[in-house]
């Protein structure tokens, strides 16, 4: 029961700005979104989450609409080592109190020089 | 450095034979989890605990065991029940379950079928 929708593939050259969007049109109110990516054989490394505001750190920016429905991660200067796949998350609470995060098939981002 | 170990890097079965993937973590978390991954795909829950001595089935826990004995390990034995084992197997951990936490992954075990 995938709870988010992303394209399959995006490119972008290095240097540029990588914008990887995300619907998430039936996200509750207290649902967080959380942004992944996972480099070829390796495990997934947490990007950055937020709630209602914009975000930023020091890998990405979080941008979420008014709405909620949708939110755009930003990579600002992509380079070679940010061609990964992407996750966008939104928080799952299974039975017991448990959250658990679902992992869909993600965006497959390729930075070309 | 804090992190997590996962091992074998790599681990190849017979058929019929059980084999236990390890992981450890330093982080002090409370919460740890197993995942599958298949070529092109996302990742599917197999199991978790919140705490020591406790864990609940995931999504696809059918073929495989697991036990939580200490806070920093966790274990995932694949059984000979599990017919198509051949994955990517992920174990990550996180500070607790209660409140959604980013998580911590390992660098994985790549099960294969002699």
């Amino acid at each position: 029961d995938a709870k988010t929708t992303q394209p399959t593939s995006m490119d972008c050259a290095e240097g540029r700005a990588a914008n990887l969007p995300c619907n998430h049109s039936t996200i509750s109110g207290n649902e967080y979104v959380y942004w992944y990516r996972q480099i070829h054989s390796q495990g997934p490394q947490y990007i950055i989450h937020g709630l209602k505001n914009n975000e930023t750190n020091e890998m990405a920016s979080l941008i979420i609409t008014e709405d909620r429905k949708s939110s755009t991660l930003i990579l600002p200067h992509a380079t070679l080592r940010d061609t990964a796949v992407y996750y966008c998350i939104v928080s799952s609470v299974q039975s017991g109190g448990s959250y658990i995060p679902t992992f869909g098939r993600g965006t497959s981002l390729i930075v070309h020089p | 450095d804090g992190g997590i170990t996962q091992s074998p890097k790599y681990l190849f079965r017979k058929e019929g034979q059980n084999v236990t993937l390890s992981c450890e973590q330093n982080l002090n978390h409370d919460a740890m989890y197993w995942y599958r991954q298949d070529p092109g795909q996302g990742l599917r829950l197999i199991y978790y605990s919140q705490i020591v001595n406790d864990f609940q089935k995931g999504d696809i826990a059918e073929g495989y065991s697991v036990s939580r004995e200490k806070k920093e390990s966790f274990p995932l034995t694949v059984t000979s029940a599990q017919k198509n084992p051949t994955a990517f197997y992920l174990c990550a951990s996180s500070p607790t379950g209660r409140r959604f936490q980013p998580q911590h992954f390992g660098d994985g075990t790549r099960l294969s079928i002699l």
